[in-house]
């Protein structure tokens, strides 16, 4: 049973490059890793998901070290309206387990 | 675009009312979940379906129960309300009839519930 872990909050300012880095030292074979963003208000919306290396689209990159034991969500040149609180999810193949962390607040500065 | 609707943003019960928990999805998906959400602790789920009439139970499904009648639908119940039941609760659902399907969830805008 993966355990997700992520640090509660950031800060950054605009035009920097946040990284949001994900534990989950249990993660097995299977499982894929999913980041979610959620705004004050409403629910989670997907930005991204991945199984190992490298995943990029247009908002964002995610990278997976070979172990799969951690993962970290990159942000691009950060604005005003990036501040949210990022969500990592592990979804297990076994045992129909899905893990949220408990969530980055991600503070991002004029 | 998909559109995950839930009933009420926000709902003030006593303590021991039966709760009802409504949720509508408008893209036809198999699976459907429910969520609470609480401050460090994330998202955790309760119960999900992926079919009418069939449901599972996630990692905290005690005091909560569920209906799927139709696919579109999904209700979570809260047989005796309780005050540490309070938090938000948040609907999901995607496509294909396994959890595992990879395909990312979409969530309602969540309703935020108070028992007093």
């Amino acid at each position: 049973l993966a355990k997700t872990t992520q640090p509660i909050s950031m800060d950054s300012y605009e035009g920097q490059e946040v990284n949001i880095t994900c534990s989950h030292n249990n993660i097995a074979t299977n499982d894929y890793i999913t980041w979610y963003q959620q705004f004050p208000s409403q629910g989670p919306r997907f930005i991204i998901q991945g199984y190992k290396t490298k995943v990029t689209n247009e908002v964002a990159s995610l990278f997976i070290p070979a172990d799969r034991k951690s993962s970290t969500l990159s942000l691009p040149r950060v604005s005003l309206s990036d501040t949210a609180v990022y969500y990592c999810l592990v979804e297990e193949a076994a045992g129909n387990k899905l893990t949220f962390g408990g969530g980055t607040r991600v503070l991002v500065k004029p | 675009d998909v559109k995950v609707t839930q009933s009420s943003r926000y709902l003030v019960k006593r303590t021991g009312e039966k709760v009802f928990l409504e949720c509508v999805q408008d893209m036809d998906h198999e699976n459907m979940f429910w969520y609470r959400q609480d401050p460090g602790l994330g998202l955790r789920l309760i119960y999900f379906s992926y079919d009418v009439k069939m449901k599972e139970k996630g990692d905290i499904p005690e005091g909560y129960s569920v209906s799927r009648e139709k696919k579109e639908r999904f209700s979570l119940i809260l047989e005796s309300a309780s005050t540490n039941q309070t938090s938000m609760y948040l609907c999901a659902s995607t496509f294909l009839g396994q959890i595992y399907s990879n395909q990312p969830q979409h969530f309602g805008d969540g309703t935020r519930l108070s028992i007093l």
